[in-house]
């Protein structure tokens, strides 16, 4: 079985400031990771993803995440927020046995970024 | 392309209704899928298609449920009998492979 948690779920930062959005997982094999964003009413957009390689990747709107198989975490970050990023952020694992794709995705943070 | 697509937006039935959404995935993606997705929580997987055969479903897809993807192309979620717990946002995505899936805008449902 995969799982995901979330364990904010609400972070608050000031525009301008560092994030971290975190997020913990749990596979029986080697997992593919995904962060997408929600805004309201909206459906999801995709962010990021790890699946080898480089343990840093970068993504969309100057995100990036940090995958360490020893935490068994993969967190969000950015250098600096803005306004604008604040939305619904889901984390997401699929098992890379896992032959039908499934993605099973956390409950989500919602970040919320004040001028 | 535009992206995944899906119609109606919103639907709003009374209980004991049928209803049916439609999904346009992303044009030559052969794999598409169906999550939902309750007020607070996380997208839940219901189903999956690679071309026209639906290879995986969810305990979550009750025999009240029912998916096709008749050509490989667009899909089709149709709930039977509606009930109060089945309002929730319905969520398709589309991927070319095994990685990345794009998800569409949803179906909001609400059933009275």
């Amino acid at each position: 079985a995969q799982s995901v948690a979330q364990p904010e779920d609400q972070v608050n930062v000031a525009e301008g400031n560092p994030l971290t959005v975190k997020c913990t997982y749990s596979v029986s094999g080697n997992p593919y990771l995904f962060w997408y964003v929600q805004y309201p009413n909206r459906g999801l957009q995709f962010l990021l993803k790890y699946i080898t390689g480089d343990n840093l990747v970068k993504g969309s709107y100057g995100f990036e995440a940090e995958f360490n198989k020893s935490q068994t975490s993969f967190h969000l970050k950015k250098p600096s927020a803005l306004v604008s990023d604040s939305a619904l952020y889901f984390c997401a694992v699929r098992d890379y046995n896992n032959a039908g794709n499934m993605l099973t995705f956390g409950g989500g943070t919602r970040l919320m970024v004040k001028p | 392309d535009t992206g995944v697509s899906q119609n109606p937006r919103h639907k709003i039935t009374k209980r004991g209704q049928n209803v049916t959404f439609r999904c346009d995935p992303i044009s030559e993606h052969n794999r598409l899928y169906w999550y939902r997705q309750t007020l607070g929580q996380g997208p839940e997987f219901l189903t999956y298609f690679q071309n026209e055969a639906q290879l995986e479903k969810s305990r979550l897809l009750s025999d009240r449920f029912s998916a096709e993807r008749p050509k490989g192309s667009f899909s089709t979620l149709e709930i039977q009998r509606t009930e109060q717990g089945d309002s929730a946002m319905y969520l398709c995505a589309s991927s070319p492979g095994e990685e990345t899936q794009y998800f569409g805008p949803g179906t909001r449902l609400l059933v009275l």
